[in-house]
């Protein structure tokens, strides 16, 4: 069955530090893959997204993913995070059909 | 460009009682879909139309169901409310479609927050 995994459902880091957001699909062939941000009480928000060619891509906000095939994985990393990137974030994952499946969220605390 | 605007945005019913929720997509989006996401749950999609069309539906009890109109509004109902399906209802569209490479990526409003008593 097609599943995104997100294996870590809290993390904390230091303002500053560098961040990254685990994500791991499962699909028979390889799926569009996003990170979405969302702020308490809000909807969500496209960070970035991969439909194919450079294995990096960027994206709003400082954000960037690296897609690895060999690893079923599209993390989600951050040089340095800032207070205000405290939210939820999900990956997802469709393969061009009508339904886009998210994986459970990763929850990112920040402390000062 | 308007994003995609969901009514209401709160409320509040009792056990038994029915709602209904209300989608504009984005100008120009002919797809909408509809998720469930509850602190236990997640995300869970309930489903997607297009062109007035359910294309796929997840795995929900019939008490839910939606309609799309022509103008690419939707609504979702839900009927003989539970306890349980309090939670926040989040509606998303997209530019899937004739001419459009469908790709999954959506475009979210902020979500009706449904609590029932």
């Amino acid at each position: 069955a097609q599943s995104v995994t997100q294996p870590d459902i809290h993390i904390t880091v230091s303002e500053g530090a560098s961040l990254e957001l685990r994500c791991n699909y499962s699909y028979g062939a390889t799926p569009y893959l996003f990170w979405y941000v969302q702020s308490p009480g809000q909807g969500l928000q496209l960070l970035l997204k991969y439909f194919s060619g450079d294995t990096l891509v960027q994206g709003i906000k400082g954000f960037e993913a690296e897609f690895k095939r060999s690893q079923s994985s599209f993390n989600l990393r951050k040089p340095s995070v800032h207070w205000s990137d405290a939210a939820e974030y999900f990956c997802a994952g469709n393969t061009g059909g009508f339904k886009t499946i998210f994986g459970a969220g990763t929850r990112l605390f920040v402390k000062a | 460009k308007a994003g995609v605007t969901q009514t209401p945005r709160y409320l509040i019913k009792t056990r038994g009682q029915q709602v209904t929720l209300s989608c504009s997509p984005i100008s120009g989006h002919r797809s909408v879909s509809w998720y469930q996401q509850t602190p236990g749950q997640g995300l869970q999609f309930l489903f997607e139309y297009f062109s007035e069309t359910q294309r796929n539906k997840g795995n929900f009890p019939g008490r839910f169901s939606g309609r799309q109109f022509s103008n690419s509004r939707s609504e979702m109902n839900v009927s003989t409310l539970e306890l349980g399906d309090s939670a926040l209802y989040l509606c998303a569209s997209s530019s899937t479609g004739f001419g459009f490479v469908n790709t999954g990526e959506l475009f979210f409003g902020e979500g009706s927050r449904l609590t029932v008593l």
